[in-house]
């Protein structure tokens, strides 16, 4: 089955500690993002890729750096720079960055600090 | 600025209809979607509007109206399962490099 596989489900960060957050996806997809979910706020953009060796960021990128070297694969660093990384971490794709094209969603991170 | 607004919590019956509103405020408008997500779990894509009117998917509905800045999701014959949160989320003008702006979503309990 194609899809988007996140891992791990559950990650713990120590005090100046840089994390990395795993996504891959078999859909062939183009575009690729990483957001943020906070409890009671909407999805919030963090890097976005559209095609290989190319992204962006997002609305808050600040502390957190991606890498597009696969058309498969974008994984996210969090870093110690972030100081609040507590969240729900998705990773998304979309067969292009058209405006009418679905983003496909993979189960998510759960990070917390120690 | 940008804003979409979406009721926080909304609570219905199994069998019965329920209607989640939302309303959008955005520098241009190229769709919106609706997606439902189940607690911890992905969220899964419903619906895209970028005419105005009514699209129909089984027990499922999407509307729009432009004018207005305004959608809702309508969901018929309710089943426990639906219980989830709601996502509204808008595709708004060329500048924003295909970004999508997400409202809060809505939290829809459904009660036996």
């Amino acid at each position: 089955d194609g899809g988007i596989t996140q891992s791990p489900k559950y990650l713990f960060r120590k005090e100046g500690q840089n994390v990395t957050l795993s996504c891959e996806q078999n859909l062939n997809h183009d575009a690729m993002y990483w957001y943020r979910q906070d409890p009671g706020q909407g999805l919030r953009l963090i890097y976005y890729s559209q095609i290989v060796n190319d992204f962006q960021k997002g609305d808050i990128a600040e502390g957190y750096s991606v890498s597009r070297e696969k058309k498969e694969s974008f994984p996210l660093t969090v870093t110690s720079a972030q100081k609040n990384p507590t969240a729900f971490y998705l990773c998304a794709s979309s067969l292009n960055r058209g405006w009418s094209q679905p983003q496909h969603f993979g189960d998510g991170t759960r990070l917390s600090i120690l | 600025g940008q804003n979409i607004d979406q009721p926080t919590e909304m609570t219905a019956t199994e069998g019965a209809i329920v209607q989640i509103n939302c309303t959008y405020q955005t520098s241009g408008f190229n769709g919106l979607f609706w997606y439902q997500q189940h607690a911890g779990e992905a969220p899964t894509f419903l619906s895209y509007n970028v005419l105005d009117g009514l699209e129909e998917k089984g027990r499922f509905s999407s509307f729009l109206s432009r004018s207005k800045g305004y959608s809702y999701l309508l969901l018929k014959e309710l089943q426990m399962k639906d219980s989830a949160s709601y996502l509204c989320a808008v595709s708004p003008s060329r500048d924003s490099n295909y970004q999508l702006i997400w409202g809060a979503g809505t939290k829809l309990i459904i009660k036996p």
